[in-house]
């Protein structure tokens, strides 16, 4: 199985800052890498797929950027409802597999 | 716009079979993956498994002694059996869509749609 570790795991930030999350692979996924946003309660949402092409709907202050085992989520100014978990997740292989999960916090 | 809803018993008792079924409105079964994920309380994202509309299937290795997945494009349902359930297998089960777009040499694919997520327990 590939694994996917995420960093930070809890992350702090204010309204208006720039952040950025990395996942890396355990091998090479090309840019076989999406990336998912979970608020309490809810199914995660679907906002970058092929490590940077944005889903449909999704704000353009999401970003994705990476090739191989090295990903970033880039969230260029944080807005209230941003405040959530961020996955990343990989499709070059099954079983599929998710990151650990990046909990974005509001300072 | 496409729909997922999960359903079944929210309560299993270990050892038997945890047996969930997901109705997708809005758009066709035919032609995608259909996909099986669950989240224990306060944890991360499992990939149980995922079922082509033809019926095959590609398991989690780490369940696939347990998993049994199927399809009804007649009804335009999927469905997910557990078996030999445990109280490790308590989570929030959602099912999803897997979509793919062609890329140089293999399609790019993600989950796009998911169900609301339906919480199992096990236990006696």
């Amino acid at each position: 199985d590939i694994q996917m570790t995420q960093s930070p795991s809890s992350l702090s930030a204010s309204v208006g800052d720039r952040v950025t999350i990395t996942c890396r692979a355990s091998q090479s996924i090309s840019s076989y890498l999406n990336w998912y946003q979970q608020k309490p309660g809810k199914a995660p949402k679907l906002l970058l797929y092929a490590a940077s092409s944005l889903q449909s709907g999704v704000p353009s202050r999401f970003s994705g950027s990476g090739s191989g085992t090295d990903f970033t989520l880039t969230i260029s100014s944080l807005q209230p409802e941003d405040f959530a978990i961020y996955y990343c997740q990989q499709s070059y292989s099954t079983p599929r597999t998710f990151g650990q999960g990046t909990k974005l916090e509001i300072k | 716009q496409v729909q997922l809803q999960e359903s079944g018993p929210g309560l299993v008792k270990p050892s038997e079979t945890l047996s969930l079924t997901c109705s997708v409105s809005g758009g066709s079964i035919s032609s995608y993956f259909w996909i099986w994920i669950r989240q224990p309380a306060g944890k991360g994202l499992e990939w149980i498994g995922r079922i082509y509309t033809s019926g095959s299937t590609n398991y989690n290795p780490s369940l696939k002694s347990r998993v049994t997945m199927s399809v009804d494009t007649s009804k335009n349902q999927f469905s997910l059996k557990l078996s030999s359930v445990t109280a490790a297998d308590t989570a929030v089960y959602y099912c999803a869509r897997e979509s793919g777009v062609s890329a140089s040499t293999y399609p790019q694919y993600y989950f796009d749609y998911w169900g609301q997520g339906t919480l199992v327990t096990v236990s006696s």
